[in-house]
């Protein structure tokens, strides 16, 4: 069964650094998602891509939050300067072309922000 | 902006009990959906019930949705212990669109 993956699963970074967090949509999938889970709290959206550009944002996703489908099947997050609060677990979701939007999740990953 | 609030908070069943969980929101959607979440890991999507449907079931799992109360309850029949994980209810405005998470319900199922 076609599911969606993420790399890595556990991400530590030094505050200010850039992460990049990548995920594999489902194939013929056309609607990419990113949310976060701070630990204990509720999923959070952060953005939706769809044909090649953001077509809805969070106010969370700000400047230092940047997406990108680098090829025909990747779909990465990029924090550009990461923050002590930026830790949370990432996931990403797809869904395809159809009115009624059954996303499917990936694993997360779980960043680590110190 | 709209939230799927479930309730309760926890739950604690015995094995072969059923457990039931329910989520309240607060504008129109097009669907809800709930999803399973074992500790520190991913969400599984459990299933979707448009804003036209009553009531569907997979398996254990039977989903209601009353549209003129904002509700909508999940049951899961004959728990197991492996059901034992965190449930959410996500509601959509519209196909394709973001979904808003509730806090979700720790249910614990004892063997």
């Amino acid at each position: 069964e076609p599911e969606v993956t993420q790399t890595p699963s556990h991400q530590v970074t030094q505050m200010g650094q850039e992460v990049i967090l990548r995920c594999v949509p489902i194939s013929n999938h056309l609607y990419f998602y990113w949310y976060r889970q701070i630990l204990g709290q509720k999923v959070e959206f952060l953005v939706s891509f769809y044909n090649n550009e953001i077509s809805e944002k969070s106010e969370i996703f700000d400047d230092q939050f940047s997406v990108e489908r680098p090829d025909g099947s990747n779909f990465t997050l990029k924090i550009r300067s990461t923050k002590l609060e930026d830790s949370a677990m990432y996931f990403c979701a797809s869904s395809g072309l159809t009115s009624y939007n059954e996303q499917f999740f990936g694993p997360g990953t779980r960043l680590t922000v110190l | 902006s709209q939230q799927g609030e479930e309730d309760p908070q926890a739950l604690s069943i015995q094995e072969g009990e059923n457990a039931t969980m329910n989520c309240s929101y607060k504008t129109s959607i097009n669907n809800l959906q709930w999803y399973r979440q074992n500790s520190g890991r991913g969400l599984v999507h459990l299933i979707l019930i448009r804003s036209n449907e009553r009531e569907k079931h997979s398996g254990r799992l039977r989903v209601t949705l009353d549209t003129s109360k904002k509700s909508s309850s999940l049951l899961i029949t004959a728990s197991r212990a492996a059901d034992t994980a965190s449930y959410f209810c996500a509601t959509a405005p519209s196909g394709n669109t973001p979904l808003v998470f509730g806090k979700g319900t720790r249910l614990s199922v004892i063997a």
